[in-house]
């Protein structure tokens, strides 16, 4: 089975920080890889698929990239609505799912 | 507007049974196969079941293998999730989602209902 590892599990930032969360699959997934917001007490939301393809409507602050086994989400420049739980996800095993662990971004 | 409204959730003892139900609108729901995938308290996402869009194909989580079987009614916009021998540690709220946005062989889920929260405990 795929293993997908988060990290950092915790990030503290500010309005307007640039923050980047990596994710590292346990073997190859290719470029199938996708990103998921989590605000509390709501569904995820898909960001990003194929690594870096955003999701219509996805403000472009958000961005992807990787390759293989390690990816990573950049969010820009950080604003109020973006302090939420963010999930990688992989589906080179699709119709099969890992997700990793998740992503607490919080308020510094 | 595309809508996923899940239902069925509830309390159970443990090895009970219970039925979960997925109903979607504002999309042709026969085109698109749907997940299942939970969030146990203070936890993260664990995917648990995929059904294709004719209701012919069928896969399942390790976890839940030989205890839950997903099924769909393409005339009734819906899809089920039969869940038997319950334990806790199925305790989770249970969101269906849309196999929506990708290639034909490697979708994401685009779609997503609001969630039903299931409960096992004596």
């Amino acid at each position: 089975d795929i293993q997908m590892t988060q990290s950092p599990s915790t990030l503290s930032a500010s309005i307007g920080d640039r923050v980047t969360i990596t994710c590292r699959a346990s073997q190859s997934i290719g470029s199938w890889l996708a990103w998921y917001q989590q605000r509390p007490g709501k569904a995820p939301k898909l960001l990003i698929y194929r690594t870096s393809t955003l999701e219509s409507g996805v403000p472009s602050r958000f961005s992807g990239s990787g390759s293989g086994t390690e990816f990573t989400l950049t969010i820009s420049s950080l604003q109020p609505d973006d302090f939420a739980t963010y999930y990688c996800q992989q589906y080179n095993t699709y119709p099969m799912y890992t997700f990793g662990q998740g992503t607490k971004v919080d308020i510094k | 507007e595309l809508q996923l409204v899940e239902s069925g959730g509830g309390l159970v003892q443990p090895g009970g049974s219970l039925r979960l139900s997925c109903v979607a609108s504002g999309f042709t729901f026969s085109n698109y196969a749907i997940d299942w995938v939970r969030q146990a308290p203070g936890k993260g996402l664990e995917w648990v079941s995929y059904i294709s869009s004719t209701g012919i194909t069928t896969y399942y989580a390790d976890s839940v293998e030989g205890r839950f079987t997903v099924s769909r009614d393409n005339a009734m916009n819906s899809v089920y999730l039969q869940m038997n021998s319950l334990g806790a540690d199925d305790t989770a709220l249970y969101y269906c989602a849309r196999a929506g946005v990708g290639l034909v062989n490697k979708k994401n889920l685009d779609v997503w209902g609001n969630g039903t929260t299931v409960s096992v405990s004596s």
